[in-house]
């Protein structure tokens, strides 16, 4: 089975731009969480999506939006980009069920300047 | 979610095991102990989870308390691809949401 991909893997913008990640789960898996990672904040939560619909959202403004298609495919956006969303941004797939088995992706490293 | 603790780093030595001490102390009776792991540059890895009962798998097992406060991830054979920052999180599942703190950095040496 293929893991979770994302694309693209690197990314350079400028600060008042927007960007778009996109998220590929594992084959059969319904939920997809995204999240940030940086040297002063580690690992922290953004959103999870199931079934299209986002079940739960971590404390980030709303320049951070997401969305999930029918076929679990999953965009996270960030508009009006400032040099701290400068990140490591991590998507993870699951099946959803009742364990936090989560089968994370390579990351998608975003360069703010 | 249950507050964890755990060293900020530790080493080991290529072949021996590798047991590493999370605190949980404040854990609550529906709170699952997970351990996940992330080698440089790459996304984390799951590795194991526990209510009460020890775990083993293929990667690791899992040995937790009596009382639930502590657990130990134990690695049996550590090899030099061991090296990471190893996550022990204390929480209930809760919609695709963990709380990841700081970690232990393993570093595994010849």
């Amino acid at each position: 089975k293929a893991g979770v991909t994302q694309t693209p893997r690197y990314l350079i913008k400028t600060r008042g731009q927007q960007v778009t990640l996109s998220c590929s789960p594992i084959s059969g898996h319904r939920s997809v969480s995204w999240y940030q990672q940086t040297p002063g904040q580690g690992l922290q939560f953004l959103f999870e999506y199931f079934s299209e619909t986002q079940r739960n959202k971590g404390n980030f403004p709303g320049r951070f939006s997401g969305r999930q298609f029918s076929n679990s495919r999953s965009e996270m956006n960030v508009s009006t980009l400032e040099l701290g969303d400068s990140a490591l941004y991590l998507c993870a797939s699951s099946l959803g069920a009742v364990y936090n088995e989560q089968f994370f992706g390579p990351g998608t490293r975003l360069t703010v300047l | 979610d249950a507050k964890t603790t755990q060293p900020p780093s530790m080493d080991c030595a290529e072949g021996r095991a590798a047991n590493l001490p999370c605190n949980h102390s404040t854990i609550s009776g529906n709170e699952y102990v997970y351990w996940y792991r992330q080698i440089h540059s790459q996304g984390p890895q799951y590795i194991i989870h526990g209510l009460k009962n020890n775990e083993t798998n293929e990667m690791a097992s899992l040995i937790i308390t009596e009382d639930r406060k502590s657990s130990t991830l134990i690695l049996p054979h550590a090899t030099l691809r061991d090296t990471a920052v190893y996550y022990c999180i204390g929480q209930t599942d809760s919609w695709g949401k963990l709380q990841f703190g700081a970690g232990t950095q393993v570093v595994v040496t010849p």
